[in-house]
């Protein structure tokens, strides 16, 4: 069955980096692109970004921009997220979650999510 | 960016029928698909309507997806009071800086 496991909660200082990991299973990965969502307390879903893992092409939120960097290790079947500079309000939940290709949207498998909260 | 607006709250009581509502724009729900989620709280968020109104394998017939023009509805008949969460409309978004996806602010449902 799909499973889309990520890495622990973290704690982070302003300025630093954060790397979430999503280890992915049950399925191809070239059929699909994962995608990274993201859910600070209270606030709505944000979506950051995606991989396609057909051909390891990524796409990534204007907002994001220059700060998120998308990877993925075929032999380790993980994706990963990389956030620099952090602020405050990245404090949130991160969600990988898997999308058919093609059907941008359909979020069909989600990750458990990971806790980053940035504190000084 | 462009943004989904949905009702911050919707309630009923159990067997009843409730409607959530999501305004959009011709650049995204205009043209594009709509998907639903529902979220419990400290939970990851699930599929429950893809494509505007296709029902992933295991979603109750009492969730039904509609659009037309520049909005789309969630429809829940038969109210429960598992079906307490929270709701997100989903599709992209076709802006010059090329697809995002965007949300809806999502909406609080109480069971009665």
């Amino acid at each position: 069955q799909v499973q889309l496991v990520q890495s622990g909660a973290e704690v982070k200082k302003p300025g630093a980096s954060v790397k979430v990991s999503c280890k992915a299973s049950g399925y191809t990965f070239s059929r699909y692109g994962m995608h990274w969502v993201r859910q600070a307390p209270g606030q709505r879903l944000e979506w950051m970004g995606w991989i396609n893992g057909g051909n390891g092409i990524t796409k990534y939120s204007q907002k994001f921009q220059g700060r998120v960097t998308l990877t993925w290790d075929t032999s380790a079947s993980t994706a990963y997220m990389d956030l620099s500079s952090l602020r405050s309000e990245d404090t949130a939940v991160y969600y990988c979650a898997r999308v058919p290709l093609g059907q941008l949207g359909h979020f069909d498998f989600w990750g458990q999510g990971t806790l980053v909260t940035v504190s000084s | 960016q462009s943004v989904l607006t949905q009702p911050p709250s919707a309630s009923g009581t159990p067997g009843q029928r409730v409607t959530i509502s999501c305004s959009g724009s011709s650049s995204n729900i205009g043209s594009n698909y709509v998907y639903w989620y529902q979220q419990v709280p400290g939970a990851a968020p699930k599929v429950l309507v893809y494509r505007n109104n296709q029902r992933p394998s295991g979603v109750p017939d009492r969730f039904s997806g509609s659009k037309s023009g520049t909005s789309a509805s969630l429809a829940i008949s038969g109210l429960r009071s598992e079906d307490e969460a929270d709701y997100y409309c989903a599709t992209w978004d076709d802006s010059v800086s090329g697809p995002h996806v965007i949300f809806g602010g999502g909406t609080k449902l109480t069971v009665l």
